[in-house]
């Protein structure tokens, strides 16, 4: 049973554009939510976390969405560059511990020229 | 300064045999995760530790499964009795407390068990 869902694998962006990734959860515990990204070869680096507290958190050119009533949040990027191109995941945790993070499985962002 | 570390990189093993995968955790962070990583899939936590003890042990998948951390720094994830279900890239973390605080993950140690 999964409780944190990316249901798009992949997604291709045009440089410049908006990327939207979105992630479904199914526990209503979760309370602390983050994005980490993923080069080959390398291990997930954070990008951006929101609490439940909150329903928008931006850095930069990202921005997290939380829908809390819909269980639902979404990464936006703008504008896209080259470099973003990785594997992007949604991640939750059930106490603001954040000791024990679940992870989706991921979408793979391609950012094209 | 430096990350954390994980030796080996790849281990290629037989099935039913013992495999032993190291941590190096960033100096002074008191929190230490694994995490195991199948294709196609995300992260899927295995235990948590805070200083030498394991403080959630609960995503062990069986008994196969240990792990250590006697002096509250570098960890041992020890797999008995391979199986080929086994192969995934497994992943390390530390967090300068584990409240809350980011993880930092290694480039994780990809198993196969043939």
């Amino acid at each position: 049973d999964q409780q944190v869902k990316q249901n798009s694998p992949s997604l291709s962006v045009q440089e410049g554009r908006i990327s939207i990734l979105n992630c479904d959860y199914t526990n209503s515990m979760f309370d602390y939510f983050l994005w980490y990204k993923k080069y080959p070869a390398e291990g997930p680096t954070f990008l951006i976390s929101i609490s439940s507290i909150k329903d928008k958190n931006e850095d930069g050119r990202f921005t997290v969405f939380l829908n809390k009533s819909a269980k639902h949040l979404s990464l936006h990027i703008v504008p896209s560059q080259p470099g973003d191109s990785a594997v992007y995941f949604c991640a939750a945790s059930g106490d603001s511990s954040a000791s024990k993070i679940i992870f989706g499985s991921g979408t793979r962002l391609s950012i094209r020229p | 300064g430096a990350g954390v570390s994980q030796t080996p990189s790849n281990k290629v093993t037989e099935k039913g045999k013992y495999v032993e995968l190291r941590c190096d955790p960033i100096s002074g962070h008191t929190a230490l995760y694994w995490y195991r990583q199948s294709l196609g899939q995300g992260p899927e936590f295995l235990i948590y530790f805070q200083g030498t003890g394991a403080a959630d042990d609960s995503g062990l998948p069986n008994d196969r499964f240990f792990a250590v951390r006697p002096e509250g720094s570098v960890s041992t994830l020890k797999i008995q009795r391979t199986e080929r279900g086994d192969s995934a890239v497994y992943l390390c973390a530390s967090s300068p407390s584990g409240d809350g605080s980011e993880q930092f993950f290694g480039p994780g140690t990809r198993l196969t068990v043939l």
